[in-house]
């Protein structure tokens, strides 16, 4: 089974400034996916950043960039120039694809508070 | 088309009680997950459709809960005799599936369960 650890139960992070949200994932599989999701206070989740796997390039979404270290089994998020927007528990989650279906799995969440 | 939407938002009920949930996915697509969310955690997969086959489901998923997609369309998730332990966000999600490539989970805002 795969399993997704956040080692940072919680962050924060002064607005303008940089910061990095860790995650680890143990599997067995050669081709998934990865992906940070978003969910602010009080509202729905929604999709930050996603990494295929067998992509060497990390992803990036304007100020949202991964450090994909696929040895390592491991998937970091940076966020540059923090806004007070950013404040949000976020979670990793690894999709593992086979034939008869798809299945997130979720790790347990970091969240993040931008200070003003 | 308004994404995913959750009816009822909030739920209050007594232990004992059946309490249903509704989930109406973004019309194009024909895979439907539900999860469930407790404070402070990540998303739990409790169940999985593809359009009104429900492939997978989790042992979370005990002989008290009951999940339907009947026409592929919209879905529902009934919980019997509820417990307090059952009290939780229960959330619904949808994605478009394809062979192979990332399918992006899109979240609806979520039915909080709280059993008294």
């Amino acid at each position: 089974a795969q399993t997704v650890t956040q080692s940072q139960p919680e962050m924060s992070v002064q607005e303008a400034e940089t910061v990095t949200l860790s995650c680890t994932y143990d599997t067995s599989e050669n081709n998934y996916y990865l992906f940070w999701y978003k969910q602010p206070p009080s509202r729905q989740m929604i999709l930050v950043i996603r990494q295929e796997a067998y992509k060497q390039q990390n992803a990036t979404e304007n100020r949202f960039s991964v450090n994909f270290q696929k040895a390592a089994k491991s998937f970091s998020l940076k966020i540059s120039d923090s806004q007070l927007g950013d404040t949000a528990m976020y979670f990793c989650a690894f999709m593992k694809q086979d034939n008869y279906g798809q299945n997130f799995v979720f790790g347990p969440g970091t969240r993040l508070s931008v200070l003003p | 088309d308004t994404g995913v939407s959750q009816n009822p938002r909030h739920k209050i009920t007594k232990r004992g009680q059946n309490v249903t949930f509704r989930c109406d996915p973004i019309s194009e697509h024909n895979r439907l997950y539900w999860y469930r969310q407790t404070l402070g955690q990540g998303p739990e997969f409790l169940t999985y459709f593809q359009n009104e086959a429900q492939l997978e489901k989790s042992r979370l998923l005990s002989d008290r809960f009951s999940a339907e997609r009947p026409k592929g369309s919209f879905s529902t998730l009934e919980i019997q005799r509820t417990e307090q332990g059952d009290s939780a966000m229960y959330l619904c999600a949808s994605s478009f599936g394809r062979p192979s490539g990332a399918n992006v989970l899109t979240f609806g805002a979520g039915s909080r369960l709280t059993v008294l």
